[in-house]
């Protein structure tokens, strides 16, 4: 699986956007772009992924560069819940094991 | 629904003593996974099953380690002659085959003495 390279942690204030980067230059035309979090003392959770359009949830946004060499995780109003570690991880198939990377630590600020 | 069970949620051994770990994962979910965070670490890959192919042992650190899925359900991770550095929270995930999203327990933290 391709590599993925994130800022170590971001600050954000409650209730503003959160643009969470990744980069994945090597990124192969199959890879999926998928995003977890892992909120403190629990196993990590799905937020969302994207092959090539950017994605919407209930969650999230995901925005996909055209090249695909880059990807933003768009929280749109961060809570002190969202407060986590977010992992962006490349995946060739859907029943592929994830690699996960250091993730970037995300603090929220009342 | 339920979501994925794991037990025990903590878990002290000695150094040499073997170690089980359960995951329940979710019904109707054919695909099975271990990791495992050590402190400060990232989560780590252990092993992957798939219906009845055979499983994808390729994260298992040392052949201490082997895991066991019967009847398509329940996973036991099994750790031999345990050594400090096996302490861990181990985490287990399943998902559908046709879907991406995998959904991970709340762990075993295990702490061998």
């Amino acid at each position: 699986d391709a590599k993925t390279t994130q800022p170590n942690s971001m600050e954000s204030n409650e209730e503003e956007p959160v643009h969470l980067p990744c980069n994945h230059s090597t990124i192969s035309g199959t890879d999926y772009i998928h995003w977890y979090r892992q909120l403190p003392s629990q196993g990590p959770e799905y937020v969302i992924h994207g092959l090539t359009s950017n994605v919407n949830n209930r969650m999230a946004s995901l925005a996909i560069a055209e090249d695909r060499k880059s990807s933003t995780l768009i929280l749109h109003r961060a809570t002190l819940r969202d407060a986590a570690v977010y992992y962006c991880i490349l995946r060739a198939n859907l029943g592929g094991k994830l690699i996960f990377g250091q993730g970037t630590e995300l603090s929220v600020k009342p | 629904g339920a979501g994925v069970s794991q037990s025990p949620s903590n878990k002290v051994t000695e150094k040499g003593k073997d170690v089980e770990l359960r995951c329940d994962p979710i019904s109707g979910h054919t695909a099975l996974y271990w990791y495992r965070q050590s402190l400060g670490q990232g989560l780590e890959f252990l092993i992957y099953f798939q219906g009845n192919s055979a499983p994808d042992k390729s994260g298992l650190p040392s052949d201490r380690f082997s895991a066991e899925r019967t009847g398509g359900s329940v996973s036991t991770l099994t750790i031999q002659r345990t050594q400090q550095e096996d302490s861990a929270v181990y985490l287990c995930a399943s998902k559908r085959a046709s879907l991406n999203e995998q959904f991970f327990g709340p762990g075993t933290r295990l702490t061998v003495l």
